[in-house]
């Protein structure tokens, strides 16, 4: 079936540097994508998404990428800071944009960030 | 306004026994979504459901799981003679309408631990 994952169980960065978080997708019908960030005892929290017409959008530090051509999505977080340390899970939305949201989430990627 | 609120946080029980979980969405939401985290894995979608109308359980199983959305009060989710594999973290997200655009909010989550 459809499945959302990911290339790298975990990410070690030192504070200040840059993070790459990747994903990688096999659905290649899928028109939406989300970057979710849960911090440890809560629940995801929204960070950016991104729709199969874009190539690129940036957020505040967050910028994501999306290559349809290999169906593969990243994450990249600029200076990266000790309050960033999270697990990081993109979704994908197939019912986009009707529907609701029947998210399907990759297994997480662990960033741990070190100062 | 306060975020989406459910309880209890933790839930233990013995093999049998029943569990209920509560989630009160966001003010103003009226659609509801319960999701499933096994540990070191993503979300996974259990059931949609609006105010009284149950819209797509596909990703709950047949038998011992059931949710509600009573016109009034929160949403319930019960998990009937409960077995060590219902063991995980159960996830009640809300958003204010229908459409794979909105974005959902979670709640922190109900960590269910079955002995």
């Amino acid at each position: 079936g459809e499945s959302v994952g990911l290339h790298l169980p975990t990410l070690s960065v030192q504070e200040g540097d840059n993070s790459i978080i990747n994903c990688a997708y096999s659905n290649s019908a899928s028109d939406y994508f989300i970057w979710y960030k849960q911090e440890s005892g809560k629940g995801p929290q929204f960070i950016i998404d991104i729709r199969s017409n874009m190539d690129k959008r940036q957020g505040q530090r967050v910028t994501v990428l999306l290559n349809k051509t290999v169906k593969h999505l990243s994450l990249q977080i600029a200076a990266t800071q000790p309050g960033d340390s999270a697990v990081y899970f993109c979704a994908e939305n197939p019912q986009f944009p009707s529907g609701y949201n029947k998210l399907i989430f990759g297994a997480g990627t662990r960033l741990a960030v070190h100062p | 306004n306060a975020g989406v609120m459910q309880n209890p946080r933790h839930l233990v029980r013995r093999r049998g026994q029943e569990a209920r979980l509560r989630c009160s969405p966001m003010k103003g939401h009226s659609h509801v979504y319960w999701y499933r985290q096994l540990p070191e894995e993503g979300l996974k979608f259990m059931v949609y459901l609006q105010k009284e109308n149950i819209i797509d359980e596909s990703g709950m199983p047949k038998e011992r799981f059931s949710a509600e959305f009573p016109k009034e009060g929160p949403s319930i989710l019960r998990i009937q003679q409960v077995v060590r594999g219902d063991s995980a973290a159960y996830f009640c997200a809300s958003s204010p309408r229908e459409g794979g655009y909105e974005k959902l909010f979670f709640g922190s989550g109900t960590q269910l631990s079955v002995l």
